[in-house]
């Protein structure tokens, strides 16, 4: 089976850090990604770890550390639009599968 | 210039209609999904599909069924809609599992509402 856990809300200020953890246990696993999702809109790609440590990719860094089942989304120089919901989804490439976390919705304030 | 495209946008339907829901991807990509979001947002997947092979989740009822004339579209047929089908519903694509390029792309999604 497939679990995954991620925080249901967080606040943050503009200009500041938050840092969106994902825990999961899964029975398959060859990847984690994150996706972003605004209100009324699709998800969109933000990153995807294979093996465990620190992807930077612009204001935007992913984690993994796979032993603990354990992975952080990082974002910097927080900024108003960056209010969405963040989802964490394990892929397991054997069965085609991708199995979404219930996201965390990060609000961003002045 | 749309990558992954859906129709309808909305659908608002009777329970017990049966009612479609079309997706095509101009990406080239090999493997198609549809997800089902519901109301606490919660996005799980329904199917993949990829080179003919169809990856069904367990969970999804026998009145869920996909459609694939080409490569390129992936169409959800619903029969007998129930009013636990409300949701919003997004296609997606990526290109051959196990390789470096896997992202997910997804469509804008199709709001069905069953009254």
């Amino acid at each position: 089976g497939q679990n995954i856990d991620q925080p249901t809300e967080m606040t943050a200020t503009e200009g500041a850090i938050v840092q969106i953890n994902c825990t999961y246990q899964t029975s398959g696993f060859n990847g984690l990604f994150w996706y972003q999702q605004h209100a009324g809109e699709a998800p969109t790609f933000l990153s995807y770890n294979v093996l465990d440590g620190l992807e930077e990719k612009g204001r935007f860094s992913s984690f993994l550390s796979r032993s603990k089942g354990y992975s952080y989304l990082l974002l910097k120089e927080l900024q108003m639009k960056d209010s969405a919901s963040y989802l964490c989804a394990v892929v397991d490439w054997g069965y085609q599968k991708v199995t979404f976390g219930t996201g965390t919705k990060l609000q961003v304030i002045p | 210039d749309t990558a992954v495209s859906q129709t309808p946008k909305y659908l608002v339907t009777q329970m017990g209609n049966d009612k479609s829901i079309k997706c095509e991807q101009n990406l080239g990509h090999d493997t198609m999904y549809w997800y089902k979001q519901d109301s606490k947002k919660f996005l799980k997947i329904m199917f993949s599909y990829n080179n003919k092979e169809l990856i069904i989740n367990e969970t999804v009822p026998n009145r869920f069924s996909p459609k694939s004339p080409d490569k390129a579209h992936l169409n959800l047929h619903i029969n007998s809609l129930e009013l636990g089908d409300s949701a919003v519903y997004f296609c997606a694509s990526s290109p051959k599992k196990r390789t470096a390029s896997y992202e997910q792309y997804f469509g804008p999604g199709t709001r069905l509402t069953v009254t």
